[in-house]
């Protein structure tokens, strides 16, 4: 299986302050035939589903803020947000969607100062 | 509008069955590879399975392989999760969601439904 570990596993920001948080795989996940990293970021706010905000590494998501961004390839992932509002509020996770069984990370939870 | 809405859940003994559905309207259901997402309280997702679009093929995480059915019926736009053989690790909310043919992250999610297995 393909192991996900994401650091920090919780972090405090003021809003409109730059937040970085990290996803790292266990094996490769850019697929030498079309060049894609299958991985994903989820946001979950308390008490609701998932909700996917970037696919492949670094595409957002239709009607997702522009503050949220994916970076990273091979075993190394970022999710970046630009400038924290306090509706962020949330866990995220990542997600390799390269090989079953799908594996999530721990999540990384996100709270405002 | 995108709906999944969960039924089916509840409490269990160990050992018995339950079999929960995800109703499915605003897409073309049939287009759309479909799974199970679970998450223990106050723990993190755990992928259980994924249909494909046309039923032709399932996936399981290993701890449900055997206990475990995923299955669908395109033309009531319904997908179903047959829970055999139930253990207290199960316990968890179970999310139904979406999965695009060529890309097999979740965009569509139900609002989950809580199975609890307890004496």
């Amino acid at each position: 299986d393909i192991v996900m570990t994401q650091t920090p596993s919780s972090q405090a920001v003021s809003a409109g302050e730059k937040v970085t948080m990290s996803c790292k795989s266990s094996q490769s996940l850019l697929y030498s035939e079309n060049k894609k990293n299958y991985l994903a970021w989820y946001q979950q706010k308390p008490g609701q589903s998932p909700k996917l905000l970037i696919s492949w590494a670094s595409t957002r998501e239709s009607g997702v803020p522009d503050r949220f961004i994916g970076s990273g390839s091979g075993t190394d992932f970022t999710l970046t947000i630009s400038s924290v509002q306090a509706e962020d509020l949330a866990v995220y996770y990542c997600e390799q969607y390269y090989d079953t069984p799908l594996t999530f990370g721990s999540g990384t939870k996100l709270e405002i100062k | 509008e995108v709906q999944l809405v969960e039924s089916g859940g509840g409490l269990v003994q160990p050992g018995r069955s339950l079999k929960l559905s995800c109703a499915a309207s605003g897409f073309t259901f049939s287009d759309y590879n479909m799974a199970w997402v679970r998450q223990a309280p106050k723990k993190g997702l755990e992928w259980v399975a994924t249909i494909i679009y046309d039923g032709s093929r399932t996936y399981y995480r290993d701890s449900v392989k055997g206990r475990f059915t995923i299955s669908r019926d395109n033309a009531k736009s319904t997908l179903y999760l047959q829970m055999d053989s139930l253990r207290s690790e199960d316990t968890a909310t179970y999310y139904c969601a979406t999965q695009r043919v060529l890309q097999w992250c979740s965009d569509y999610w139900g609002q989950g439904v809580m199975v609890t297995v307890s004496s």
